[in-house]
């Protein structure tokens, strides 16, 4: 069974710097990848994924995030953070094994100070 | 517009009064899903749908049921609720499986058991 850990439960960063979410997984098979994104009062929506194609990702909004297997880590990062970014972020993992199901990390909130 | 609808948004409760959460897409989408949002916690798959007629349990499905008599919609039921079913619940739907698509949210039902 596949699993997923957010290293870091909070970011604060400054308007303009960059920003950096960290997410290890688990899976016994070939995963796919994904993160999304929550603002406050709304429901999540996809910034990028990874189905085994290349192994850095882009996504909207200027996110990128890159699959590195011998680490088994799919950090999320965007080189300049803007006051719309603060969120909170969700990284997902399917192994896509025949139980259709997929598992979140616990989440990390983004806050960016002015 | 393509989206998830769900009802109600907000719903305050008493414990053992049956409610349903109605959950409905206009896309055509074979796959429907059910989480719950926890503090911490991440989003928890409560049950999911392959197509019509065909429904499985997720990772937390206890205390809750779930139908699929028509494609585009997916109800969940709570039969007897219980304060530890307060949560924040998305519906959400994909046009696969859910494990290599996008997933499209709801905007949420905050439900409170009292």
């Amino acid at each position: 069974a596949q699993s997923v850990t957010q290293l870091d439960s909070h970011v604060s960063v400054s308007e303009g710097t960059p920003v950096l979410l960290r997410c290890n997984y688990s899976s016994s098979y070939s995963p796919s990848l994904f993160w999304y994104v929550q603002h406050p009062n709304k429901g999540l929506q996809l910034l990028l994924k990874y189905t085994s194609a290349a192994t850095l990702v882009k996504g909207i909004n200027g996110f990128e995030a890159e699959f590195k297997k011998s680490e088994t880590s799919f950090h999320l990062t965007k080189p300049s953070a803007h006051m719309s970014d603060a969120a909170e972020y969700f990284c997902v993992v399917s192994d896509r094994t025949w139980d259709y199901k997929l598992s979140f990390g616990a989440g990390t909130t983004v806050t960016v100070r002015a | 517009e393509a989206q998830v609808t769900q009802n109600p948004r907000y719903l305050i409760t008493v414990t053992g009064k049956k409610l349903t959460v109605t959950c409905s897409q206009n896309m055509n989408h074979e796959y429907m899903s059910w989480y719950r949002q926890d503090p911490g916690l991440g989003l928890r798959q409560i049950y999911y749908s392959m197509n019509v007629e065909v429904t499985d349990k997720g990772d937390v499905p206890e205390g809750y049921k779930v139908s699929r008599k028509e494609k585009r919609n997916f109800p969940l039921i709570l039969e007897s609720p219980s304060p530890n079913q307060t949560s924040l619940y998305f519906c959400a739907s994909s046009p696969g499986t859910g494990l290599n698509e996008k997933l499209f949210f709801g905007s949420g039902t905050q439900l409170s058991v009292l």
